[in-house]
């Protein structure tokens, strides 16, 4: 089953404080683990993306941690900011393939 | 910097017409894909397409949805007889390259399809 559980739903946060979100995955068939952003009336913007042989990559105030045996990553977002407001959207590449499963997305809402 | 972009930002149509949603991605691009999401509800792939042809498609890609590349920078989606299910966001995107572990897929902003 190619699916990629996402939690929490929606998720508030101070500014300042520290957003995580995690996602799972049932199967070991993915080699590809994208973190998208979404803003209202856009499309997803790609924002971080790991391989499953690293575990943990940074990029400014995101981190991506990967936990290649418990079949889960996570999105780390440091010193939210309110611009940092939007829907967040894990996703996994299948082996050979290069289609993206989404994640169902998470409702991030950080307050000044 | 470069864009996918797509026409038109909102269409409604009525159960049974086909409808046509254009994007046109980016340039030096050569891997083309379709998602949609119904409201409320995750990205769900739909098709991808290479070398003017599809590379792979989902359950949810039957008959009534085809794809074409009409002249070089247009992609298109058609859906020939649209049902009230149909009605989501359609997200085109595209890619410069394919390959394990890189596959970064630009998106557009999206069509709004509402079916009556």
């Amino acid at each position: 089953q190619q699916q990629v559980k996402q939690s929490p739903q929606s998720l508030i946060v101070q500014k300042g404080g520290i957003s995580i979100i995690n996602c799972a995955y049932e199967n070991t068939a993915f080699d590809y683990f994208p973190w998208y952003q979404q803003f209202p009336g856009k499309g997803p913007a790609l924002l971080i993306a790991i391989r499953p042989d690293v575990s943990e990559k940074k990029e400014g105030r995101f981190t991506i941690s990967f936990n290649k045996s418990a079949k889960q990553f996570s999105l780390h977002i440091m010193d939210s900011q309110p611009g940092d407001s939007a829907t967040y959207f894990c996703a996994a590449t299948p082996y050979n393939t290069d289609k993206l499963i989404f994640g169902t997305g998470t409702r991030l809402q950080v307050f000044p | 910097e470069p864009e996918v972009t797509q026409t038109p930002s909102h269409q409604v149509t009525q159960m049974g017409q086909e409808v046509i949603l254009r994007c046109v991605p980016i340039s030096n691009h050569l891997y083309f894909y379709w998602y949609r999401q119904i409201l409320g509800q995750k990205v769900e792939f739909l098709v991808s397409f290479y070398n003017n042809e599809i590379s792979e498609k989902s359950e949810i890609f039957d008959d009534q949805f085809s794809v074409e590349r009409p002249d070089g920078s247009n992609f298109t989606l058609k859906i020939r007889s649209t049902k009230l299910e149909d009605s989501a966001m359609y997200f085109c995107a595209s890619s410069a390259l394919l390959g394990v572990g890189y596959n970064e897929q630009f998106f557009g902003p999206g069509t709004r399809l509402t079916v009556l």
